[in-house]
């Protein structure tokens, strides 16, 4: 899996936007761009996935550059409840067994804390 | 809504107990994993299934075994549990093949091995 690199940390204040970035610069060109985020004591959560085309859905949107090699994960009116530990994955979409070592495992690295003010 | 859950939320064993933890998922998914997650250590996979009967191991299987006898249930047993093995475990499921990272994890066990 590519390399991720997010900021430690992050603040944002209630009802205003927040753009947490990822960068991975050594992306593939089957890799996926995947956002998690867990919230304290409790399971991590999908939020979104991309490839190189933005995405939206419920809970956010997905700017991914041009070159692929960065992108950033917007909550557009962010709450309370949004503060949360937020990971950037980044891997192929598919699962690969027999011999293979990918098999769906995700691996989250440090993240981004982001806390939101009210 | 897509639904995990966990048999318990905490939970409390002495060491060399049996100790099994229920994973039940609601969405007709294929593939069912257990993680632990630790301070410092991130997410690591134990064990996952991508279909009734079949398991794979995964990073850290020692331990522990796991049960896969029916599509929607997974779970996860210690034989004898050790304080080494206190951690937050956390089940997940998605589909097979195509979707396979968009994982939908259970709350979570917090298991104290005393």
């Amino acid at each position: 899996d590519a390399k991720t690199t997010q900021p430690t940390s992050m603040d944002c204040a209630e009802g205003r936007a927040a753009n947490l970035p990822c960068n991975h610069s050594t992306i593939s060109g089957n890799e996926y761009v995947y956002w998690y985020r867990q919230i304290h004591s409790q399971g991590p959560q999908y939020i979104i996935h991309g490839l190189k085309n933005n995405e939206t859905n419920e809970m956010a949107s997905l700017i991914i550059t041009e070159d692929r090699k960065s992108s950033t994960l917007i909550l557009p009116h962010a709450t309370l409840r949004d503060t949360a530990v937020y990971y950037c994955i980044v891997r192929p979409d598919a699962l690969i067994n027999a011999g293979g070592t990918s098999y769906g495992k995700l691996t989250f690295g440090q993240g981004t804390i982001l806390t939101v003010h009210p | 809504d897509v639904k995990v859950t966990q048999s318990s939320r905490y939970l409390v064993k002495r060491t060399g107990e049996k100790v099994f933890l229920e994973c039940v998922q609601d969405m007709d998914h294929e593939n069912m994993f257990w993680y632990r997650q630790d301070p410092g250590l991130g997410l690591r996979l134990i064990y996952f299934s991508y279909d009734v009967k079949m398991k794979e191991k995964g990073d850290i299987p020692e331990g522990y075994s796991v049960s896969r006898e029916k599509k929607e249930r997974f779970s996860l047993i210690l034989e004898s549990a050790s304080t080494n093995q206190t951690s937050m475990y956390l089940c997940a499921s998605s589909l097979l093949g195509r979707g396979v990272n968009e994982q939908y994890f259970g709350p979570g066990t917090r298991l104290t091995v005393t």
